[in-house]
């Protein structure tokens, strides 16, 4: 079946430094893919979202390309701050209408001042 | 976008009695989910709530242990039975509209504690 797999965490950064999380997938046809972010406490917020090949999903400051040819979705960013600091989840939603999202396991982002 | 609430935000149950989780959406969606989040784990879909049928149950879930009802386009329920302290998780009403192929939206999650 589909499957999302994310690199192991936690990964702890310093300020400002270069951010990759891992994100691949196996999936049939042509899924969506979704970065989903939950804060300490909070509930999960849609990070940014690419729903066919080469697009690339971006918002504050963080970017994922959808290469079909990898079956990746790697979460980047330039510099990260403080309040980055959070579980993202890698996601996917199979081809076809109505169905629920699958998730990877999470990554634990920490970083420090 | 859709705004979701959930009730209560967070329990704590003793073992062997149930509880009743609420989701209610601002607005009519298609399609409804429920997903569990255990402590330090990713979100594991549950079933999906049916307006006006039975849910469908994910492999490992049994409607005897979550029954779910969904009465209209913008309420369902989830009940936890009979708990143990293995049932002890996050609970997270999940939304999709526009034919199911949007973006999917989650409530704030319910905390549950089971001593």
């Amino acid at each position: 079946g589909d499957s999302v797999t994310q690199m192991e965490g936690p990964v702890t950064l310093s300020e400002e430094a270069f951010l990759t999380i891992n994100c691949t997938y196996t999936a049939t046809g042509y899924p969506s893919l979704f970065w989903y972010v939950q804060y300490p406490g909070e509930g999960l917020q849609l990070l940014l979202k690419a729903t066919k090949a080469d697009d690339k999903g971006s918002n504050k400051g963080f970017e994922a390309t959808y290469r079909k040819e990898t079956t990746s979705f790697h979460l980047e960013k330039g510099s990260v701050q403080v309040s980055d600091s959070a579980v993202y989840f890698c996601a996917l939603r199979p081809n076809q209408a109505g169905t629920a999202l699958i998730f990877g396991k999470g990554t634990t982002l920490s970083v420090s001042s | 976008s859709a705004v979701i609430s959930q009730k209560p935000s967070r329990d704590i149950c003793q073992r062997g009695t149930s509880l009743t989780i609420q989701c209610q959406v601002d607005s009519q969606v298609t399609m409804m989910f429920w997903y569990r989040q255990q402590p330090g784990q990713s979100l594991t879909l549950i079933a999906t709530a049916n307006q006006g049928s039975e849910a469908t149950y994910e492999s490992g879930f049994v409607i005897d242990k979550f029954p779910i009802s969904r009465p209209n386009l913008t309420f369902s329920t989830l009940t936890v039975s009979n708990m143990s302290p293995e049932d002890s998780s996050i609970y997270l009403c999940s939304v999709t509209s526009a034919g199911g192929r949007e973006t999917q939206y989650f409530g704030p999650g319910t905390r549950l504690l089971v001593l």
